[in-house]
């Protein structure tokens, strides 16, 4: 099984602030990696897939990288909506492990 | 545009059954691969099956083989999740998901509102 590895686990920001989140693959998955945004009480949302495409919809302060073990999630001007838990998850092989989640929250 | 509507909430005792179930509309379930997610408090996301249709079958995690069964009613367009044998770790919200491919490459775009399932005696 490929776990997922999510650094850091929580993270204080300003809004304005340009955050960088990363995701580590127990082995080289390729580009086959998904990120996305959780808000309390509500289901998961796609923010990007295959690594680094934008979900039609999503904000393009959003941007993914990364190939291979190693994936970065950047949102390159935070705005106060933005505040909430981030999920990485690899979609090369069965099963679908997400990363443990970074919960961005408000400094 | 695919909706999925979830059951609702429930209170069950150890060692008991649920069965959630997810409602598809917008789409036929034919259409669609659906997977069950759950997220147990405060905790992260956990994957516990789906139907691939690359193999046209049901694959379960291992964690959970032997406890979940995940059925479809095509006639209703409805899915279901039956977990058995429950205890108080299995308290959690359960979403129902779709996933699909996009130039090779899957993902869970639709989920459902969740539904959430307590084990407690």
């Amino acid at each position: 099984d490929i776990q997922m590895t999510q650094s850091p686990s929580s993270l204080s920001a300003s809004v304005g602030d340009r955050v960088t989140i990363t995701c580590r693959a127990s082995q080289s998955i390729s580009s086959y990696l998904n990120w996305y945004q959780q808000k309390p009480g509500k289901a998961p949302k796609l923010l990007i897939y295959a690594a680094s495409s934008l979900q039609s919809g999503v904000p393009s302060r959003f941007s993914g990288s990364g190939s291979g073990t190693d994936f970065t999630l950047t949102i390159s001007s935070l705005q106060p909506e933005d505040f909430a838990t981030y999920y990485c998850q690899q979609s090369y092989s069965t099963p679908d492990f997400f990363g443990q989640g970074t919960k961005l929250e408000i400094k | 545009q695919v909706q999925l509507v979830q059951s609702g909430a429930e209170v069950k005792k150890p060692g008991a059954s649920v069965k959630v179930s997810c409602k598809v509309s917008g789409y036929t379930l034919t259409e669609l691969s659906m997977h069950w997610v759950r997220q147990a408090p405060g905790k992260g996301l956990e994957w516990m099956g789906g139907f691939d249709p690359e193999d046209g079958e049901t694959i379960y995690a291992q964690k959970f083989q032997g406890r979940v069964t995940m059925t479809e009613d095509t006639s209703t367009d409805t899915a279901y999740m039956e977990l058995s044998s429950l205890r108080s770790e299995d308290t959690a919200v359960y979403y129902c998901a779709t996933k699909i491919a996009v130039a090779g490459s899957w993902y869970f775009d639709y989920w459902g509102q969740g539904t959430l399932v307590t084990v407690s005696s």
